[in-house]
């Protein structure tokens, strides 16, 4: 156990949808990132919080927003759902003490699109 | 640019030893993480390189060549439930992780 939640674990939606999706971090850790997996692809980037400000984005798509809350929970928020954004969400979080931080990784939501 | 290489699958025997590789294009990499990912789960922090050189932890070591722009994972004494994808990422400033697309390594008895 990582630390680190995420829920939903499971999203079953249709096409033109919004969801939302939340992530707690590992206490103490002020850091969170998004990444998506769709199936049998890598792990993409998409964008990371930094105690409330967005510090860093990936490929992220303009459909998808994310914020950091005071209470450093996150949520990102997927609107005009397509079947393509099916795939596994996972929500990490590091101490960003430094560029050496590990990042802990929640165990996904995994959304699909019908 | 930033491009991470691994291969997409490795087969191995129990009890054997098996090198993942991983080498990547880029500039500015702090660093070169190694992460395990069972299939539907979270990944899983293995280790970390960002001096040039071999990291030793258990049966899992970790080598990096930063001139080379090289990485490998070493994993010792293999089990069956070794059988994972084994991630390769680099640590680009100020904190984003570009992955591989990781190497499924299948481990049979």
């Amino acid at each position: 156990d990582s630390g680190v939640t995420q829920t939903p674990k499971h999203l079953i939606t249709a096409t033109g949808q919004r969801v939302t999706l939340r992530c707690s971090p590992r206490s103490g850790d002020l850091s969170v990132y998004w990444y998506q997996q769709s199936l049998d692809q890598g792990l993409q980037f998409l964008i990371q919080y930094y105690n409330g400000e967005e510090r860093a984005k990936g490929n992220i798509l303009e459909r998808f927003s994310a914020q950091q809350f005071p209470d450093l929970h996150s949520e990102l928020n997927l609107s005009s759902l397509e079947l393509g954004d099916s795939a596994l969400y996972f929500c990490a979080s590091s101490s960003h003490r430094g560029p050496s931080d590990t990042q802990y990784f929640g165990p996904g939501t995994r959304l699909t699109v019908l | 640019g930033q491009n991470i290489d691994q291969p997409t699958e490795m087969t191995a025997t129990e009890g054997a030893i098996v090198q993942i590789n991983c080498t990547y294009q880029t500039s500015g990499f702090n660093g070169l993480f190694w992460y395990q990912q069972h299939a539907g789960e979270a990944p899983t922090f293995l280790s970390y390189n960002v001096l040039d050189g071999l990291e030793e932890k258990g049966r899992f070591s970790s080598f990096l060549s930063r001139s080379k722009g090289y990485s490998y994972l070493l994993l010792k004494e293999l089990q069956m439930k070794d059988s994972a994808s084994y991630l390769c990422a680099g640590n680009t400033p100020p904190d984003k992780l570009i992955f591989g697309t990781g190497t499924r390594l299948q481990v049979f008895p």
